[in-house]
């Protein structure tokens, strides 16, 4: 298994310049979720996904959209970048309720925006 | 809401000695799941511990153990024989089980372990 994936690892954009974060996991997990790390604010949620074709909103989901097509991939979009999106954003998957729940992180995606 | 309060930005432990990192939590949701991270400087994240509200034991996994204060709130982990290779930052996190399965973090708390 190679566990969550997050694709580029590091990525450089122009202010209004769009991309796509991918994301994907091959452990058949239902719950996939986005977050961004800033300095001195741990993680917030931006978008989480509880199954294919269910989507909803974190704490800080201005500017970002996704979707979940398949089980398997949740990609994150900046729509039109701007500095303060700058971040290292992470990928997670889990399966919630078991009894021994755990949210696998994927290594992340530097992002710099100018 | 929920929230998730860390209220040591960093502490210091002798290697070899046990340290308490602490992680109160707020939410009006009865079942909930709460959960240790740590990030090293490399920047992964690492799943430690996992305890449920319903949980009657407190968790432990190997060096680490959380202990679940349910009325006070609180869900600190203990690190026993602190090793060189636990400096890092650490989670808390929590997510709510009967409502919209969003995973919170708090700020997290920055350990060096000393020789």
């Amino acid at each position: 298994n190679a566990g969550v994936t997050q694709t580029p690892k590091f990525q450089v954009l122009k202010t209004g310049q769009s991309m796509t974060l991918q994301c994907a996991q091959d452990m058949n997990h239902e719950y996939m979720s986005w977050y961004r790390q800033d300095p001195g604010m741990g993680l917030r949620l931006i978008h989480y996904s509880v199954g294919a074709g269910i989507t909803d909103q974190g704490e800080v989901p201005n500017g970002y959209n996704v979707s979940r097509s398949t089980t398997e991939d949740f990609p994150l979009r900046l729509l039109s970048a701007a500095p303060s999106q700058t971040s290292v954003y992470f990928c997670a998957s889990s399966l919630p309720g078991r009894v021994r729940e755990t949210q696998y992180f994927g290594p992340g995606t530097r992002l710099l925006v100018l | 809401a929920q929230k998730i309060t860390q209220t040591q930005p960093g502490m210091f432990v002798q290697e070899k000695e046990a340290v308490t990192l602490d992680c109160t939590y707020d939410t009006s949701d009865p079942s909930y799941g709460l959960f240790w991270y740590k990030q090293p400087s490399s920047g992964e994240m690492i799943f430690l511990i996992y305890q449920g509200s319903y949980d009657q034991q407190n968790a432990t996994e190997g060096r680490y153990s959380l202990n679940f204060q349910k009325a006070r709130k609180s869900a600190n982990l203990v690190i026993s024989a602190s090793q060189l290779g636990d400096s890092a930052m650490y989670f808390c996190a929590m997510r709510e089980t009967s409502g919209t399965y969003k995973y919170i973090f708090g700020t997290g708390t920055r350990l060096k372990v000393l020789a």
